[in-house]
């Protein structure tokens, strides 16, 4: 039963610090994506890939998010430094068509 | 406004109700229409997925969409306490593959025994 993991699956750090999330997609699946959960704004899309390359990283703030994919097995979520905003679930999800995704567990994030 | 309208609930209904989960858009563009449901704490999942106008059953989950009114549905036949769960609609237009999934924000339901 393939899945997309997400790692770490918890995460409370102090405001100022770096925090990393990493996502391994489903094999095969050639897009990944990234999104913030809150109860206000719901799913916000950050960023995603196709084949690895950066389609749209429009939805982050580039002063302090990063997204990479380093090879086809891994994608990274990186924030420096973190706020207190920042705090809310963070999903990576992956697919071959922007309709069909496949989400992760999520990592829940709380910046004190 | 947002191009996506969905109430956030929370609906509560017994056991064996029918469930008509509703959202409404702005862009007449959108072709696309999604169905997701997210258990708390874990990740969406995608229930339903329709191409353009029309109805889509699968078991006990019934999507419509009507063009004309910019408006989908998802309804729930013989409602089940498994199906407590936040419903997100999801869409899309047909704009090359740049187009990116446009979400409500869900609607919360509990099914009660």
């Amino acid at each position: 039963d393939a899945r997309v993991t997400q790692t770490p699956r918890h995460k409370v750090t102090e405001m100022g610090q770096e925090v990393t999330m990493r996502c391994q997609p489903i094999l095969g699946h050639n897009t990944v994506f990234w999104y913030r959960q809150t109860m206000m704004q719901g799913l916000e899309l950050l960023a995603y890939f196709r084949n690895r390359a950066p389609l749209d990283d429009s939805g982050m703030p580039k002063d302090r998010f990063s997204a990479e994919m380093p090879d086809a097995t891994l994608a990274t979520l990186k924030i420096q430094p973190s706020e207190p905003r920042d705090s809310a679930v963070y999903f990576c999800a992956s697919g071959l068509a922007q309709e069909t995704q496949y989400f992760g567990p999520g990592t829940r994030l709380l910046v004190l | 406004q947002k191009e996506v309208e969905q109430d956030p609930g929370p609906l509560s209904v017994p056991e064996g109700a029918i469930v008509s989960l509703n959202c409404t858009y702005s862009n007449s563009a959108f072709q696309y229409f999604m169905w997701y449901r997210q258990y708390s704490r874990k990740g969406p999942e995608l229930l339903m997925y329709t191409y353009s106008s029309g109805n889509k059953e699968d078991g006990r989950f019934t999507a419509q969409v009507d063009k004309s009114s910019k408006y989908i549905s998802l309804f729930i036949r013989d409602s089940q306490p498994s199906d407590s769960a936040t419903y997100l609609c999801a869409m899309s237009s047909n704009a090359g593959n740049n187009r990116k999934l446009i979400w409500g924000l869900g609607t919360s339901l509990a099914v009660n025994p």
